[in-house]
């Protein structure tokens, strides 16, 4: 059974700040793997889809990296800014049936101006 | 990308009765999901719903609880029955449009049961 895993759970940083938020899964075998952020008591907003053929993935100042054999990705956030402040998600999509999507625990991020 | 409308956006319920919640895409997509975020933790997935035929479940969600319908390929309902406060939590739509592609998903329904 995939079990996903981030750490930390919560994070405070200033403003400015480059940071990098880890994810872990225990089953190699996914297909892709997916950063969302969601605000408090909304949806998820989809920031990043890495394949499972590539090793990261850019938009903006969101790099997001990904080493299958190894189980990890990481979520860099460049420069960050109060408005980052949310909590970040990792699911990945492993390969069973219809691709089911397993979440990880999230981190809480706060951006203090 | 798609643009996923769920309604009602909120709501607070009587313990004992039954919600049904909407799932509007603005395309059509092959598969949608119905997950469930109870407060503090992560999304957990309740089924999928497949167009013209029974949701396919996941262990610990059954139908009588939660009954889906998903008449054609950009709508979806979910319906919480018989509902007591254990039942408090976001609801959420996802969709995606073919096998190893994004998901989205809906803003959620914030839902409480008192």
């Amino acid at each position: 059974k995939q079990e996903v895993t981030q750490i930390p759970a919560a994070l405070s940083v200033p403003e400015g700040e480059n940071l990098v938020l880890n994810c872990s899964f225990t089953d190699s075998a996914i297909y892709n793997l997916q950063w969302f952020r969601q605000d408090p008591g909304k949806g998820l907003t989809s920031l990043l889809l890495i394949q499972s053929s590539q090793r990261e993935q850019t938009s903006g100042r969101l790099n997001a990296s990904l080493d299958k054999s190894s189980g990890r990705s990481t979520l860099y956030i460049a420069a960050s800014q109060p408005g980052d402040s949310a909590t970040y998600l990792c699911a990945v999509s492993v390969k069973e049936g219809y691709q089911k999507v397993t979440f990880g625990t999230g981190t809480k991020l706060q951006v203090i101006p | 990308s798609a643009v996923i409308s769920q309604k009602p956006s909120r709501d607070i319920c009587q313990r004992g009765t039954s919600l049904t919640i909407q799932c509007q895409v603005d395309s059509q997509v092959t598969m949608m999901f119905w997950y469930r975020q109870q407060p503090g933790q992560s999304l957990t997935l309740i089924a999928t719903a497949n167009q013209g035929s029974e949701a396919t479940y996941e262990s610990g969600f059954v139908i009588d609880k939660f009954p889906i319908s998903r008449p054609n390929l950009t709508f979806s309902t979910l319906t919480v029955s018989n509902m007591s406060p254990e039942d408090s939590s976001i609801y959420l739509c996802s969709v995606r449009n073919g096998m190893n592609t994004e998901a989205f998903f809906g803003q959620g329904t914030r839902l409480t049961v008192v």
